[in-house]
């Protein structure tokens, strides 16, 4: 059980473009999930916190512009990426909290913008 | 501000030694604390979590973890590691804030290679 998917697993777009990440619980109701974003042999760094039916709460330094998070439904929660750069290019990773504390992670996308 | 650190960030071990991985956070509250997993090509995995009760917890493929509060740690140890471990362990934390604001603090990670 808990398993976290998400979809694409790897993008590569033109610089200017927008991309949309979905992450969905597949086997649970999660009301909270999470965006990370991993950088090549670093750790992974909470961009924000979405909520089913409320606005995310974003990190601080991430721009909430940027990278637009709807959360639509118990079990899917959405990242766009809006105008990638090429410095947008990085491993990013959504998770689900189950009621308990703990949180199930996605197995991540690849953005490559050129 | 709260952080967590992984002092050991390349380990090299060879099958049957045992292992430890420290993990060392700075916040003077009540914590959840967590030993996630990551295979090569995989996604994270959550090996064993701690919320209270007996320090020693166990958790999955042999791994267990103890949390020492004086000292502020949550190490994860496996007696004989096999070339299956061969991955990279995070360790991260959940500080219960007054403020009751829900994340998780993560470690830079560990990268383990087994040899066989």
């Amino acid at each position: 059980g808990a398993v976290v998917s998400q979809h694409p697993s790897r993008v590569i777009c033109k610089s200017g473009t927008s991309v949309k990440i979905e992450c969905r619980s597949l086997d649970f109701q999660a009301t909270t999930m999470f965006w990370y974003r991993q950088f090549p042999k670093q750790s992974l760094m909470l961009m924000a916190t979405s909520n089913e039916g409320s606005k995310a709460t974003y990190e601080q330094g991430v721009e909430k512009d940027k990278f637009l998070i709807n959360h639509a439904s118990l079990t899917l929660s959405t990242l766009t990426v809006t105008s990638a750069h090429p410095e947008d290019s990085s491993f990013y990773i959504c998770s689900a909290r189950l009621a308990s504390e703990t949180q199930y992670f996605g197995p991540g996308t690849r953005l490559l913008v050129l | 501000a709260q952080s967590v650190s992984q002092h050991n960030h390349h380990v090299i071990l060879s099958e049957a030694a045992s292992l430890e991985l420290g993990c060392n956070y700075s916040y003077g509250g009540t914590v959840n604390l967590f030993w996630y997993v990551q295979y090569p090509g995989q996604h994270l995995q959550l090996l064993l979590k701690y919320f209270s009760g007996d320090p020693l917890v166990k958790g999955i493929k042999g791994f267990e973890a103890e949390f020492i509060k004086s000292k502020f740690s949550f190490n994860l140890r496996k007696p004989s590691v096999q070339w299956s471990d061969t991955a990279e362990y995070f360790c991260a934390v959940n500080p219960q804030t007054t403020s009751g604001t829900y994340k998780y603090i993560f470690g830079t990670g560990t990268r383990l290679k087994v040899l066989a």
